[in-house]
């Protein structure tokens, strides 16, 4: 499997614009994870979806962020209008159903490369 | 609430040994996870202590308390490629989510 794939790996843009984020989870994973990762707050749960449907979206940190998941082997993150402090690292991660692990014995996420954003 | 503490930086010498610690408060608790992850890397999973006690995996081992809400990260015969962020991560009661601690960056020299 290829693993989790990210899309872009970089973004710049200016205040203002729009911006979103893509990903492509593990095939077969039933949970998908948007995390953002800066120096002062460290790796942050934005959202989670099961089966295409958000569970938690408590760590969305205001409206102008959204994030869908129209199929099973897709999900956006979007940035509406996009502001220089939410330059940061975004990642993706996805895994299975607890209990059944690739790995057999531990429910582990699995992350993307990461989207690295700057808002200028 | 959610609280996960860790230091945020620690030195090392090659083919020493270095205990990373982790204590945490959190409203749920289904596990602890060590994730490590290089500089402009992705985090990747190292290890996962559900139960009490110590489990060792190679150079690496991780010890959970759950009574005292306490973890560390044990890392024997250092090498180079050790130099990382070290994330500590509690997952939640419903199994289905993890919270991360901020990291510990761990440099290690000749």
């Amino acid at each position: 499997d290829a693993g989790v794939i990210q899309s872009p790996r970089h973004e710049v843009t200016e205040m203002g614009q729009e911006v979103t984020l893509r990903c492509k989870p593990i095939s077969g994973h039933d949970y998908l994870f948007w995390y953002r990762q800066t120096m002062m707050r460290g790796l942050e749960l934005l959202i989670y979806f099961n089966n295409n449907v958000p569970i938690d979206d408590s760590g969305m940190p205001e409206d102008r962020f959204s994030a869908k998941m129209p199929n099973a082997s897709f999900s956006t993150l979007k940035i509406q209008p996009s502001e220089p402090r939410d330059s940061a690292v975004y990642f993706c991660a996805s895994r299975p159903t607890p209990g059944q692990g690739f790995d057999g014995s531990t429910d582990t996420q699995y992350f993307g490369p990461g989207t690295r954003l700057t808002v200028l | 609430g959610q609280n996960i503490d860790q230091p945020t930086e620690m030195t090392a010498t090659e083919g020493a040994i270095v205990q990373i610690n982790c204590t945490y408060q959190t409203s749920g608790f289904n596990g602890l996870f060590w994730y490590q992850q290089h500089a402009g890397e992705a985090p990747t999973f190292l290890s996962y202590n559900v139960l009490d006690g110590l489990e060792e995996k190679g150079r690496f081992s991780s010890f959970l308390s759950r009574s005292k809400g306490y973890s560390y990260l044990l890392l024997k015969e250092l090498q180079m490629k050790d130099s990382a962020s070290y994330l500590c991560a509690v997952r939640n009661q419903a199994g289905t989510a993890l919270i991360f601690g901020k990291g510990t960056t761990l440099s290690v020299s000749s």
